[in-house]
């Protein structure tokens, strides 16, 4: 069964600090992962999407990595701000699903000042 | 653009009513997608349309789901009838042809069935 699995559910840090979010998925034949942030009570917003050809994705103080061989990405954030807070999905579209995509559970963030 | 528009936003009924979702994509996407979010189950995929196609429904959990588009600026999800098992945030997304892999998310519609 293919799956994506976030670690860790939840997450507390002072602002500034630099973070790691994980992700992990079942099969390694994948169209892309997509990272994604959501607000409480708010839609999903698309942050980064990474092909299945490539290794990595930045923008701004963000950088995500994909390793396919070992079913793995993690989420990247740098000098965190309390305006970072929200849930944080890690989603794949797996080879034979194309347009589905599986999302995990999600990491829930909460910068502090 | 206004983005994917969801309505209601919130919506609170009582078991055996019926429900209906509405959501109006993106202008000019040709694909559109229906999502369920609960804290048991996360976000799942129930339905997605192209060119108002129905394309994969087999995240559809039940014969009291169905959905329709009966256009391509207009799209309905419908429970009938509902149960305390449904409520949810139900998600509209869309893509285009030309950028299938980027869905751009509605603001969902918040469901209570008592």
């Amino acid at each position: 069964k293919q799956e994506v699995t976030q670690i860790p559910a939840a997450l507390s840090v002072p602002e500034g600090e630099n973070l790691v979010l994980n992700c992990s998925f079942t099969d390694s034949a994948i169209y892309n992962l997509q990272w994604f942030r959501q607000d409480p009570g708010k839609g999903l917003t698309s942050l980064l999407l990474i092909q299945s050809s490539q290794r990595e994705q930045t923008s701004g103080r963000l950088n995500a990595s994909l390793d396919k061989s070992s079913g793995r990405s993690t989420l990247y954030i740098a000098a965190s701000q309390p305006g970072d807070s929200a849930t944080y999905l890690c989603a794949v579209m797996f080879s034979g699903g194309y347009n589905k995509l599986i999302f995990g559970a999600g990491t829930r963030l909460a910068v502090h000042p | 653009d206004a983005g994917v528009i969801q309505s209601p936003r919130h919506e609170v009924t009582e078991m055996g009513q019926e429900v209906t979702l509405r959501c109006k994509p993106i202008s000019g996407h040709d694909y559109l997608f229906w999502y369920r979010q609960t804290m048991m189950r996360g976000l799942e995929l129930l339905i997605y349309f192209n060119n108002n196609v129905p394309i994969d429904d087999s995240g559809m959990p039940e014969d009291r789901f169905s959905a329709k588009m009966p256009n391509a600026s207009f799209s309905t999800l419908k429970i009938q009838p509902s149960e305390p098992r449904d409520s949810a945030v139900y998600f509209c997304a869309s893509s285009s042809d030309i950028d299938q892999e980027t869905q751009y998310f509605g603001p969902g519609t918040r469901l209570l069935v008592l």
